[in-house]
């Protein structure tokens, strides 16, 4: 069974702290792995996307790290901010009938507090 | 470029009843996947239309089915719904040519009562 979890379920920091997001995967199948942030009750926006043959992803205060041989990834929140508060969503992408589909995880609910 | 579009954005419908939402890919893109999101769950891939086929499909029942356009815009229909259907419905859609970069669109609220 294709699985993607996601640890901690949800989290509440002060502002300026650094996180830590963890997923981890159990499907070898899975070739790139991609961060999303969701606010409540809107659609998806794509933070990161890594490809198998990458180690690691940045952008801005995001880094994004993939581990394919122990069917792990992490994102790093760096200075958090109010802002940041949402759902992270980390999701595996792996082909099926000759296809790409996207296996997602539950999510960390994220709460950055001033 | 509007991105990808989604309507309506709210729906209220009783069981049994049928439904139909619509989905606008971003200018460009070819390929039109599905996706339903539970309440607190991450979203769960229903089905993927390319060149008006549906092409794959995750583990769905017949009352969920679809249609792509020659314009590339797709529907979702329900039929028959239950309870359990409520849900955030996701449309995402990508280009052919670069599948791993999919757009998704801010979704459709189904409340099944």
């Amino acid at each position: 069974k294709q699985e993607v979890t996601q640890i901690p379920a949800a989290l509440s920091v002060p502002e300026g702290e650094n996180l830590v997001l963890n997923c981890s995967f159990t499907d070898s199948a899975i070739y790139n792995l991609q961060w999303f942030r969701q606010d409540p009750g809107k659609g998806l926006t794509s933070l990161l996307l890594i490809q198998s043959s990458q180690r690691e992803q940045t952008s801005g205060r995001l880094n994004a790290s993939l581990d394919k041989s122990s069917g792990r990834s992490t994102l790093y929140i760096a200075a958090s901010q109010p802002g940041d508060s949402a759902t992270y969503l980390c999701a595996g992408a792996m082909f099926s009938g000759g296809y790409n589909k996207l296996i997602f995880g539950a999510g960390t609910r994220l709460a950055v507090h001033p | 470029d509007a991105g990808v579009t989604q309507s309506p954005t709210h729906l209220i419908k009783t069981r049994g009843q049928q439904v139909t939402l619509r989905c606008s890919p971003k200018s460009g893109h070819d390929t039109v996947s599905w996706y339903q999101q539970a309440l607190g769950q991450g979203p769960q891939f229903i089905f993927q239309y390319y060149e008006e086929e549906e092409r794959q499909r995750g583990n769905f029942p017949d009352r969920f089915s679809g249609h792509q356009f020659p314009n590339y815009s797709s529907e979702l229909n329900v039929n028959a719904l239950l309870l359990g259907d409520s849900a955030l419905y996701l449309c995402a859609s990508s280009f052919s040519g670069s599948p791993d970069t999919q757009y998704f669109g801010p979704g459709t609220r189904l409340t099944v009562l």
